[in-house]
């Protein structure tokens, strides 16, 4: 089975640009979460979907949004971009959300 | 409140040394999932264990074991015999579960492991 993957790797974008970044998950599974990752704060939870429902979503502005396609990809959106939302987005799928949830690589997003 | 205190920032060890990676964890809830995950500098998080809050059996992997004990909220992991590829950072993760059967995964700060030859 193939893993999570997340497209683009690297994006390098500058204040006030939006991003949007992709999330295919593992076949089959139907949960996609994000995550973000940086130096000062950690992992911290973003959002999840499931079957095109947003079903929870963490601490973050709502220049944070996503969405999840029939096809259970992901994408989620990031815009009027700030110098802070630098960081590593990783995305996680599981069958339901219940199961250990499998990550992808990553995107790097920088913000100069 | 749930929290993951992974007070270990960086450890330094010589290969064939073992090692232990200490979690302590806070949840109110009686259900509930710890987790283990390693960081190679590629960036992804791979899944080493989940163990739930009803056993509390000790695992071996190969040259892995987690030792959890409820008595403690502790969650460590130990590596014997280290090797120079398990050089990365390993996080401890809590899951919550909301009703739906979702779970979000609360994460320590993580603790960068480095294995010297």
């Amino acid at each position: 089975k193939a893993g999570v993957t997340q497209t683009p790797r690297y994006l390098i974008k500058t204040r006030g640009q939006q991003v949007t970044l992709s999330c295919s998950p593992i076949s089959g599974h139907r949960s996609v979460s994000w995550y973000q990752q940086t130096p000062g704060q950690g992992l911290q939870f973003l959002f999840e979907y499931f079957s095109e429902t947003q079903r929870n979503k963490g601490n973050f502005p709502g220049r944070f949004s996503g969405r999840q396609f029939s096809n259970s990809r992901s994408e989620m959106n990031v815009s009027t971009l700030e110098l802070g939302d630098s960081a590593l987005y990783l995305c996680a799928s599981s069958e339901t959300g219940a199961q250990p949830q499998h990550f992808g690589d990553g995107t790097r997003l920088s913000i100069l | 409140a749930q929290k993951v205190t992974q007070a270990q920032t960086e450890i330094s060890v010589v290969e064939k040394e073992d090692v232990t990676l200490d979690c302590v964890y806070e949840t109110r809830d009686t259900t509930y999932y710890l987790f283990w995950y390693k960081q190679p500098p590629s960036g992804e998080l791979v899944f080493l264990i989940r163990r739930n809050s009803f056993d509390e059996q000790n695992e071996i992997s190969g040259r892995y074991s987690w030792n959890f004990q409820k008595s403690t909220s502790s969650f460590n992991f130990t590596i014997t015999a280290s090797q120079v590829v398990d050089s990365a950072v390993y996080f401890c993760a809590l899951s919550v579960t909301f009703s739906g059967g979702y779970n979000k995964l609360i994460f320590g700060a993580g603790t960068r492991l480095a294995v010297h030859p």
